[in-house]
């Protein structure tokens, strides 16, 4: 089965400041690539997704980059804010399964 | 659409008793899926269904734990005898049935065993 890979697991970084979250996937046939937003407390929420005919979205200060070939994908957020602060997921979908990365937790420092 | 519905919200029971937790999917969508979070072991899949039918339960821990899915807007999640090693928040989680859709969760249930 699909085995994705998420680091860091802890990132810290200062307000205004650029955070990098990476996952990579082991299965090809995976096409979806979503990322979540947990905040403390509460559901994952979606935040921004890639398939697999793309290799870069953007929306606002969040942005996703794939890189098939290598089977990496991450997430960007810039100009950080207090607000970004929260455990962020990546999930790959392989057929009707989703499987996740074990989670970041992101603290931004004012 | 009011998303995935899940209850109770918050339970907390002694250990040996029966906990049922159910969850009503987004209408249309024919994929269900129930998580555990924990702070040790993350967000891991217990089981997931499709069109109805359970397609993976090879994450149930044990025995104990049993799901079902008799109609396409209403899941259960059941666990007897519970033991406080079960306590953590399960998620429910629906999507499309098809390739590129999402998953959304509902708000978890928190249970606690004591």
């Amino acid at each position: 089965g699909e085995n994705v890979e998420q680091h860091p697991s802890t990132l810290s970084v200062q307000e205004g400041d650029s955070a990098v979250i990476k996952c990579t996937y082991s299965d090809s046939a995976s096409n979806y690539f979503p990322w979540y937003k947990q905040e403390l407390g509460k559901r994952p929420q979606l935040i921004i997704d890639i398939r697999s005919n793309v290799g870069e979205k953007k929306d606002q200060r969040i942005a996703v980059t794939l890189n098939k070939t290598a089977k990496h994908f991450s997430l960007h957020i810039t100009e950080t804010q207090p607000e970004d602060s929260a455990v962020y997921f990546c999930a790959a979908r392989n057929g009707n399964q989703f499987y996740f990365g074990t989670g970041t937790s992101l603290t931004v420092i004012p | 659409d009011a998303g995935v519905i899940q209850s109770p919200r918050h339970e907390v029971t002694e250990m040996g008793q029966e906990v049922t937790l159910r969850c009503k999917p987004i209408s249309g969508h024919n994929s269900l899926f129930w998580y555990r979070q924990t702070m040790m072991r993350g967000l891991e899949l217990l089981i997931y269904f499709n069109n109805n039918v359970p397609i993976d339960d090879s994450g149930m821990p044990e025995d104990r734990f049993s799901a079902k899915m008799p109609n396409a807007s209403f899941s259960t999640l059941k666990i007897q005898p519970s033991e406080p090693r079960d306590s953590a928040v399960y998620f429910c989680a629906s999507s499309r049935g098809t390739s590129g859709n999402t998953i959304y969760f509902g708000e978890g249930s928190w249970l606690t065993v004591v």
